[in-house]
């Protein structure tokens, strides 16, 4: 059973430019949660996917966007970067909504935003 | 509003107990989760709570008082590998989201 996979693991990108950070959820997860972690912080929820529709968002703004495939792969998206927007990004798979155990995660993309 | 609270950083010796404890105010509850983060890596699950009381797993073992919004994470025979953050969840039962708290990061010496 394979696990959580993130690509790339570490980006640096020019402010005001453009990135996608993807992720291939745990075999049999159909629903994807996306975090924002920065230094000494705990995650931040972005936003979550349950069979290709957006299934609950955080506090975060338009410019930061996803997508679910139908093998449950996604990505995000964020346009304009921003300094702060220098942090880890940690994708999680679950099966289903709701489950009691089984947000699996991965070791996440750093990006780094000059 | 939103809050979790847990202690930023504690230290233990090798084969001792920690408690790490973590308050929450949240407007929705449905669960409780404690994950271990090693720096740069993801973070793992090892307890889930959703109703009171104990819940033990080998050498860990997390606790739930729902009336008190409180729970913490028991670590016994600390080892040197359990030196980590540990980080505190509260489920969002409307959007299903994970809220954080900010992490306890765990010293452990010889």
């Amino acid at each position: 059973e394979t696990g959580v996979t993130q690509s790339p693991t570490h980006l640096i990108k020019t402010r005001g430019q453009q990135v996608t950070l993807r992720c291939s959820s745990q075999s049999g997860h159909n629903t994807v949660s996306w975090y924002q972690q920065a230094l000494g912080q705990g995650p931040q929820f972005i936003f979550q996917y349950y069979r290709e529709e957006e299934n609950g968002r955080g506090n975060f703004p338009p410019r930061f966007s996803g997508l679910q495939f139908p093998n449950y792969s996604s990505e995000l998206n964020v346009n304009a970067l921003e300094l702060d927007d220098s942090a880890l990004y940690l994708c999680a798979s679950s099966l289903e909504t709701g489950g009691g155990y089984g947000y699996t995660f991965g070791s996440g993309t750093r990006l780094t935003v000059v | 509003g939103q809050n979790i609270d847990q202690p930023t950083e504690m230290t233990a010796t090798e084969g001792a107990i920690v408690q790490i404890n973590c308050t929450y105010q949240t407007s929705g509850f449905n669960g409780l989760f404690w994950y271990q983060q090693h720096a740069g890596e993801a973070p793992t699950f090892l307890s889930y709570n959703v109703l009171d009381g104990l819940e033990e797993k080998g050498r860990f073992s997390s606790f739930l008082s729902r009336s008190k919004g409180y729970s913490y994470l028991l670590l016994k025979e600390l080892q040197m590998k359990d030196s980590a953050s540990y980080l505190c969840a509260v489920r969002d039962p409307s959007t299903d989201k994970l809220i954080f708290g900010t992490g306890t990061r765990l010293q452990v010496f010889p």
